[in-house]
C-alpha cells in the first residue's frame, strides 16, 4: 500500500470547471511534488513544496494552483484546462533538503484527469 | 544540461530469462541513482537506489543495479524473470546540489515478459 493518498483516482471535467486533486502524506517529509504523466511518457515536474513553501515552479500555466495547507497536505486547483492537459497526475513526497536527505521520491497511485 | 537516456523503449524477454535495462546519463559528478517501476495504472514504486558505498546495489523483486563511474552507467538486471515483472522501468537521477530536490527521469523501458 502507498502511504501517499492522492484523490480522486478519475476526474473528468470540462473547460469551464473548477476542481481540486488532493494529496496526503503521514510519513513525515517536508517536501511534495506535483508531476504530470502523459501516456508512455516519464513524469514531468511541475511544483515542489519545501516546509510548505514554492520552493520550485516549472513555468506551469496559471490554470493550475498549487497549494499546500500544512505539512501532511498538498492540493492542485485546476481552473480553465485544456483537452491537452489531460494525463495522470503524480503526487509525491521526499525528506526536505536539509535533513537526511537522499532525494528518494515517494509517489502516490496518481490521479487520471480527463478534460472535456 | 544533465540528462538520463534509457536506451531500449522496449524490452521484449521470455519468462525464466535474464534482462538487462540500460541507463545512461551524463556526468558523474556526485550523483544519486534510482530505479523506479510503473505497472499500469498506478503510480511509480521504487526499485532501488545508489547513495554511495557498493556499487552492486540490490532491490525488490529479485532486481540489482550496477553503478559504473567511469561509464556512467546504473543498468538494472534480474537473473530471471517473471509475467509479473511486466512494466514501465524508469531510471532517474539527482545531481549533487544542483537543484536539490529535482529527480531527472529517463524516457523509461517497456519491460514485456512473453511465456
Amino acid at each position: 500500500d502507498t502511504e501517499v493518498t492522492q484523490t480522486p483516482k478519475h476526474l473528468v471535467m470540462g473547460m469551464t470547471n473548477k476542481k481540486s486533486l488532493k494529496c496526503e502524506q503521514h510519513m513525515g517529509h517536508r517536501a511534495m511534488y506535483w508531476y504530470k504523466q502523459k501516456a508512455k511518457k516519464p513524469p514531468e515536474l511541475m511544483f515542489v513544496y519545501s516546509y510548505e513553501k514554492l520552493s520550485i515552479n516549472e513555468s506551469v500555466p496559471s490554470r493550475f494552483s498549487p497549494e499546500c495547507p500544512n505539512s501532511s497536505l498538498l492540493n492542485l486547483h485546476l481552473h480553465a484546462l485544456q483537452p491537452e492537459d489531460s494525463a495522470l497526475y503524480l503526487c509525491a513526497s521526499s525528506q526536505a533538503r536539509d535533513t537526511k536527505y537522499t532525494g528518494e521520491l515517494f509517489f502516490g497511485e496518481g490521479s487520471r484527469l480527463t478534460v472535456l | 544540461a544533465q540528462s538520463v537516456t534509457q536506451l531500449d523503449s522496449q524490452v521484449p524477454v521470455f519468462e525464466e530469462a535474464p534482462v538487462e535495462l540500460r541507463c545512461n546519463y551524463s556526468s558523474s559528478v556526485s550523483v544519486y541513482l534510482f530505479w523506479y517501476v510503473q505497472y499500469p495504472n498506478q503510480g511509480l514504486q521504487l526499485l532501488l537506489k545508489y547513495l554511495s558505498g557498493s556499487t552492486l546495489v540490490k532491490g525488490i523483486n529479485g532486481f540489482e543495479a550496477e553503478f559504473n563511474k567511469s561509464q556512467t552507467s546504473f543498468h538494472l538486471r534480474k537473473p530471471s524473470v517473471h509475467i509479473s515483472d511486466t512494466a514501465e522501468y524508469f531510471c532517474a537521477v539527482r545531481w549533487g546540489d544542483q537543484g536539490a530536490q529535482k529527480l531527472v527521469f529517463g524516457q523509461g523501458t517497456r519491460l514485456t515478459i512473453n511465456p
